[in-house]
């Protein structure tokens, strides 16, 4: 059963504590994103990978940071840096044939005690 | 610079009444458009995609989109509302190259008995 899951579906941060959000794709994708969606918004974009061991910032990166040591596997860090970290927080993939159409993850909530 | 307009926030329907849900776009290049429902606390899922071929797109649950190229317009139909259609549904534009996505803020459906 394909698909891009994301763990764990809530998730609380305290004050000055990084947290690390968790998505696998097992669709063969070569991309990965994270976005973020905030109430009565679109999704933004926060970093991308195109391929194993590379990554790009996105329109809003800062407070963000990211890994892509295995192709199934994207991690999304929240630092202490970021100050608004309250939000959904959406995982997808890309299909190496079609690449502009993305497949989206559950979600994670985050946050903020 | 792509930019995408949902020209509603919200749209209320009876069920078994036709949905429409307006969308424009700008775009310097021949785009890519995109329909995404979203239903509470889920992640998205594709309704429908315009690359470039047909004009009029079927898309799945019975949604359709024409993509009118004079009008800058990609708007969203149903010829029969149904409850489970009610949720948040974005349009969005890819600006070309490697997945640049441009979503609209979104326009809540609700469907009434």
């Amino acid at each position: 059963d394909g698909g891009i899951t994301q763990s764990p579906k809530y998730l609380f941060r305290k004050e000055g504590q990084n947290v690390t959000l968790s998505c696998e794709q097992n669709l063969n994708h070569d991309a990965m994103y994270w976005y973020r969606q905030d109430p009565g918004q679109g999704l933004r974009l926060i970093y991308y990978s195109q391929i194993v061991n590379d990554f790009q910032k996105g329109d809003i990166a800062e407070g963000y940071s990211v890994s892509r040591e295995k192709k199934e596997s994207f991690p999304l860090t929240v630092t202490s840096a970021q100050k608004n970290p309250t939000a959904f927080y959406l995982c997808a993939s890309s299909d190496p044939g079609t690449q502009e159409t993305q497949y989206f993850g559950p979600g994670t909530r985050l946050l903020v005690l | 610079a792509q930019s995408v307009t949902q020209l509603d926030s919200h749209v209320s329907v009876s069920e078994g009444t036709p949905v429409l849900l307006r969308c424009n776009y700008s775009s310097s290049y021949s785009p890519s458009l995109f329909w995404y429902v979203q239903h509470p606390n889920k992640g998205l899922q594709l309704l429908l995609k315009y690359t470039s071929a047909a004009t009029l797109v079927k898309g799945i649950n019975g949604f359709e989109a024409e993509f009118k190229k004079s009008e800058t317009s990609f708007h969203l139909t149903k010829p029969s509302a149904h409850m489970s259609d009610a949720a948040e549904y974005f349009c969005v534009v890819s600006e070309g190259g490697y997945n640049k996505l441009i979503f609209g803020a979104g326009t809540r459906l609700a469907v009434h008995p």
